[in-house]
């Protein structure tokens, strides 16, 4: 069975620009989590997914992170114009439910220089 | 105050030793409880569910307190392929929180 995978696993853009973030669940999971690690913290809550509406999206930093879960299946992160402090790993996990264990995708690492 | 705290560590440990982590929560209206662990540069990976009853896979025992709201993580008999951060981590209403970690160091 295949995992939650994400895409890409780097990013480097230029503060400013735009960059789109992308997460495939674990097929037939509908619960959908977007976390983000920044450099020495704890990783970090941004939004929960369940199915294709946002059930908690007390985490997002401010209206320049966008999350869209579309048909409920991959979720897209989009940040538009980045920042500087944007920088770090973000995750994506999923679940079959609320509070099961959830599993995490690789990561993707992003940079805004 | 954070909602899941743990000691960073690192603890260095020989090879074959003991080890417990702890982790304290101050939610008490938290419903469950994980450890994962996660490598360098790496996504976290479950290592194990937490329960009251406590639960045990191999050479991990982990038990969550709900009184004192703490859960530990023991190992026994350390291996090399040990070393790792274990990240504590609760849930409660939509949210997975995850402690800093607690880096583990096993040496030969």
């Amino acid at each position: 069975e295949a995992g939650v995978t994400q895409f890409p696993s780097h990013s480097v853009i230029e503060k400013g620009q735009t960059v789109t973030l992308r997460c495939d669940p674990i097929s037939g999971h509908d619960n959908l989590y977007w976390y983000r690690r920044v450099m020495g913290k704890e990783i970090k809550f941004l939004l929960h997914f369940v199915k294709e509406s946002k059930q908690d999206e007390s985490g997002m930093p401010n209206n320049r992170f966008l999350a869209e879960r579309t048909g409920g299946t991959y979720s897209t992160l989009k940040v538009q114009p980045a920042e500087l402090e944007d920088s770090g790993v973000y995750f994506c996990a999923s679940s079959q439910e609320r509070g099961a264990r959830a599993f995490f995708g690789q990561g993707t690492r992003l940079t805004v220089v | 105050r954070k909602e899941v705290e743990q000691d960073p560590g690192p603890f260095n440990v020989p090879e074959g030793a003991t080890v417990a982590f702890n982790c304290t929560y101050s939610n008490s209206a938290s419903q469950s409880f994980f450890w994962y662990r996660q490598d360098c540069r790496k996504e976290p990976k479950l290592l194990m569910s937490v329960y009251s009853s406590g639960n045990e896979d191999g050479r991990f025992t982990a038990q969550l307190n709900r009184a004192s709201q703490y859960i530990s993580l023991l190992i026994r008999d350390s291996k090399l392929s040990d070393s790792a951060t274990y990240l504590c981590v609760g849930y409660n209403f939509n949210k997975f929180y995850f402690g800093s970690g607690t880096k583990l160091n096993v040496k030969p």
